[in-house]
């Protein structure tokens, strides 16, 4: 079935470092990939997002490119801030017969130090 | 507009005790899914609603699972008995029209429960 694999944290950077974290998925159709965040205290909202390939989502800094030859959607950002520190989700959504199933990964927590 | 709402944030319940968790989505929102993530593992799917209707209950764990969304609109997650596998944070998400859109999710906060 679908799946989704990002890599495992934590994270740590100092504040104003690159940042990537990496997403794989294998799918058999052609799903929509997502990127999800949670601020500490808070609910899952959605980031950025590409609905198809060689699409480029981009947010608040972030970016990420569906790239269907190597089934990733990796995020990046050139510089982070300590209020970015939160856990971040990659996830594909693809159409079924009620509308659409969503599959996450495992999150991704980071840390920024001032 | 508001958001989704879940409640309650925290539970904390015994082995064998039932707990009912509610999740209200976004007004007009037809979807309705609810999704669980145990000890910091990926957030797996449990069942999703469209209005009224069960659309797929696939990823339910066990019979001790109950889902209900009477007149499609708020909904209920009704564990009885728990166990201790059960403990993890429920999230409930809601999107626009069946079958329209990118499969965009709104998420509520979260419930936890910690079974003991």
């Amino acid at each position: 079935g679908d799946s989704v694999t990002q890599m495992e944290g934590p994270v740590t950077l100092s504040e104003e470092a690159f940042l990537t974290i990496n997403c794989t998925y294998t799918a058999t159709g052609y799903p929509s990939l997502f990127w999800y965040v949670q601020y500490p205290g808070e609910g899952l909202q959605l980031l950025l997002k590409a609905t198809k390939a060689d699409d480029k989502g981009s947010n608040k800094g972030f970016e990420a490119t569906y790239r269907k030859e190597t089934t990733s959607f990796h995020l990046e950002k050139g510089s982070v801030q300590v209020s970015d520190s939160a856990v971040y989700f990659c996830a594909l959504s693809a159409r079924n017969t009620g509308g659409f199933k969503t599959i996450f990964g495992a999150g991704t927590r980071l840390f920024v130090k001032a | 507009e508001a958001g989704v709402t879940q409640f309650p944030s925290h539970s904390v319940i015994e082995k064998g005790q039932t707990v009912t968790l509610r999740c209200d989505p976004i007004s007009g929102h037809d979807n309705l899914y609810w999704y669980r993530r145990v000890m910091g593992k990926e957030i797996k799917f449990l069942l999703h609603f469209v209005k009224e209707s069960k659309q797929d209950e696939s990823g339910m764990p066990n019979n001790r699972f109950l889902a209900e969304r009477t007149g499609g609109t708020y909904s209920t997650l009704k564990v009885q008995p728990a166990e201790l596998e059960d403990s993890g944070v429920y999230f409930c998400a809601s999107s626009q029209v069946a079958g329209r859109g990118t499969g965009e999710l709104f998420f509520g906060e979260g419930s936890r429960l910690t079974v003991l």
